[in-house]
């Protein structure tokens, strides 16, 4: 079975400060893993995917993510937080092209 | 810009009326899906059309149904709303449903059953 564990369903940073947002995997075969972000009352929009080529990964608005499959995780980060990226958080693993399996989310808060 | 349309964003239907909900795309990709996303819960897969083949999710109710009559739109229509089914509902299209296709999502439409 395929899946993800979002650990942290809400992540409060203060701005400027790192943000870390773990997902760790459960995959049969070799993982497609994807982050979104979802504003609130708007569709996801891909921040990056990892789909086995570089382990490290980087998307839009400064997050990247790595893959390690030691760990079975796909964390993502930004260096320093900004106000804009508050917003909700969605680990999805894709085993076939055609099926995408969400992670529960994690809710971002920044602090100012 | 290329993008997927969801109309309309806020859906307001009677328990048990038939409500349709509507998908456009200019992206001219070959696979559309339509999920269901409850209040602070991951987007759930309903089902999702290959061209014109359709594939449903085993754990999709019957109540939920779609059509998707050209390249470019998909309805979802569920014959009679229960107040469980108030939710946001996405849609979105790959590609070619290849492994690492990117999905890209409409702006969803929030349906509330009263």
């Amino acid at each position: 079975a395929q899946s993800v564990t979002q650990l942290g369903s809400h992540v409060s940073v203060s701005e400027g400060a790192l943000v870390l947002l773990r997902c760790n995997y459960s995959s049969s075969v070799p993982p497609y893993l994807f982050w979104y972000v979802q504003y609130p009352n708007q569709g996801l929009q891909l921040l990056l995917k990892y789909t086995s080529a570089a382990t490290l990964v980087k998307g839009i608005n400064g997050f990247e993510a790595e893959f390690k499959k030691s760990e079975t995780s796909f964390h993502l980060t930004k260096p320093s937080a900004h106000m804009s990226d508050a917003a909700e958080y969605f680990c999805a693993v894709s085993p076939t092209g055609n099926q995408f399996y969400f992670g529960t989310g994690t809710s971002l808060t920044v602090i100012p | 810009d290329a993008m997927v349309i969801q109309n309309p964003r806020y859906q307001v239907t009677q328990f048990g009326k038939p409500v349709t909900l509507s998908c456009s795309q200019t992206l001219n990709h070959n696979v559309m899906y339509w999920y269901q996303q409850k209040s602070s819960q991951a987007p759930k897969l309903l089902f999702h059309y290959y061209d014109k083949d359709f594939n449903n999710e085993a754990d999709t109710p019957d109540n939920f149904q779609s059509r998707r009559p050209n390249t470019s739109f998909c309805f979802l229509d569920i014959r009679s709303p229960g107040l469980g089914d108030a939710a946001m509902y996405l849609c979105a299209t790959s590609r070619a449903g290849s492994l690492g296709d990117t999905q890209y999502f409409g702006p969803g439409t929030r349906l509330t059953v009263l």
